[in-house]
């Protein structure tokens, strides 16, 4: 089946720095990237969505600035948090889309095992 | 996207049936019913999808009512490793750049 790999599974980073999130699809083309963030205890919250080769759209209140998101091939996308501060540490998911009529085998959306990412 | 509602919880006996509740009343002709789950901090798990008949495959049975206003997602034989929070979405299908959009979704654990 469709497998994403997301790396790194968790991170821990100081105050001000940049981290980078890479999302790669093994087995298939992910012509779209979701990338979602998770708080504790609540539900995934679509951040933004990109196509290959093409500028991300940000979901509303989404700083674009602040998460600069690169989908430049088929197969990467990564997630970059730029000057982390503590309030960013949360639980980072990329979902892949293959193309229409090469779905993945689960129809459509597979996701990665998301990232950790603690600000201190 | 039609609104989903799920209860926020739920137990299950280890090897008894879960019977998972969804209320999608404004549900559109052409919007399929999906169910995913999330196991502790893990990425969500593709489980099932359909559209007006029921469905099964090697994780689950997908009842969907005739009006299709609400579904049951069924594991029939629960194990401890089933325990997450199973989310049901509706949206069209097809097209790259439909997102899912999770719910709070129901937490089930199963109880030994």
């Amino acid at each position: 089946g469709a497998v994403v790999s997301q790396h790194p599974s968790w991170v821990i980073c100081k105050s001000g720095t940049s981290v980078k999130i890479e999302c790669r699809s093994l087995d298939f083309q992910a012509t779209t990237m979701f990338w979602y963030r998770q708080f504790p205890k609540q539900s995934l919250m679509l951040m933004a969505t990109s196509n290959e080769g093409s500028k991300a759209t940000y979901e509303q209140g989404v700083e674009k600035d602040k998460f600069l998101i690169n989908h430049a091939s088929l197969t990467l996308s990564t997630l970059t948090v730029t000057s982390a501060h503590p309030e960013d540490s949360s639980f980072y998911i990329c979902s892949a889309r293959g193309r229409a009529g090469r779905e993945t085998s689960n129809y459509g959306y597979t996701f990665g095992s998301g990232t950790r990412l603690t600000v201190v | 996207d039609a609104k989903t509602t799920q209860p926020p919880s739920m137990d299950c006996a280890e090897g008894r049936a879960a019977n998972l509740p969804c209320n999608h009343s404004t549900i559109s002709g052409n919007e399929y019913v999906y169910w995913y789950r999330q196991i502790h901090s893990q990425g969500p798990q593709y489980i099932i999808h359909g559209l007006k008949n029921n469905e099964t495959n090697e994780m689950a049975s997908l009842i969907i009512t005739e009006d299709r206003k609400s579904s049951t997602l069924i594991l029939p034989h629960a194990t401890l490793r089933d325990t997450a929070v199973y989310y049901c979405i509706v949206r069209v299908s097809g097209g790259s750049n439909y997102k899912l959009t999770f719910g709070k979704g129901t937490l089930l654990t199963v109880n030994p």
